[in-house]
């Protein structure tokens, strides 16, 4: 299953709402996942189950979609939101990556 | 806390072998499933591989199904990768992963915990 994100990239200034989606090859139902890869860390993960919270990530973070086509949303972007964010599917085996969306600051 | 702390990489010619290991503190070790996934500038992220808490399961990615073997000492907390015939597009930081959920298998892998990474470099 391919998994394509756009942006690959996108600019954009503290307190705007950044919006990335993610579009599968194939229905995988809501077995979507989001990280966040800052540089020089480890990969941490927003979103799971398309929607679903992680623990301890902050509730401007949120996610949408089923089927194919997936959402992330920064509803009020902070300092700390400047990263690279992956969508994964885990609906079936091989368990592929988005290329990944970098937002950076205007 | 949930710590995972990956070693064995480093420089090594194609066709040779490297193996990597992941200590894991912090959590039940051989309650949850766990994975590798790498990271390089080409293709972004990939899932390489995953076994399951008590390694009936494993699975691999295509682009290392005969050549990487995954497996786990529940015993020792520890998680490995024998990587066999490396290729230069193995040239990546591979990171120990564990799942988010305990009791499961390697299907509906979600990466809940990652380690720091171990960068393998494959060049003659």
């Amino acid at each position: 299953i391919q998994m394509t994100q756009s942006p690959s990239s996108l600019s954009a200034s503290v307190g705007d709402r950044v919006t990335i989606t993610c579009r599968a090859s194939q229905s995988i139902g809501r077995y979507l996942n989001w990280y966040q890869k800052e540089t020089g860390k480890a990969p941490k993960v927003l979103i799971y189950a398309a929607s679903s919270l992680e623990s301890g990530v902050p509730s401007r973070f949120s996610g949408s979609g089923s089927g194919t086509d997936f959402t992330l949303t920064i509803s009020s972007l902070q300092p700390e939101d400047f990263a690279t964010y992956y969508c994964q599917q885990s609906n079936s085996s091989p368990y592929t990556f988005g290329q990944g969306t970098k937002v950076d600051i205007k | 806390e949930v710590r995972l702390v990956e070693s064995g990489g480093g420089l090594q010619q194609p066709g040779r072998s490297l193996r990597l290991s992941c200590a894991a503190s912090g959590f039940i070790f051989k309650n949850y499933a766990m994975h590798w996934v790498r990271l390089s500038p080409g293709k972004g992220l990939e899932w390489v591989s995953g076994i399951s808490w008590n390694s009936a399961d494993s699975d691999y990615a295509d682009s290392v199904k005969g050549r990487f073997t995954i497996s786990r000492d529940n015993a020792k907390n520890s998680l490995f990768l024998q990587m066999n015939s490396l290729r230069a597009e193995d040239s990546a930081l591979y990171y120990c992963a564990k799942d988010i959920a305990p009791g499961t298998g390697t299907t509906d892998p979600i990466f809940g915990n990652w380690g720091q990474g171990t960068l393998v470099t494959v060049s003659s």
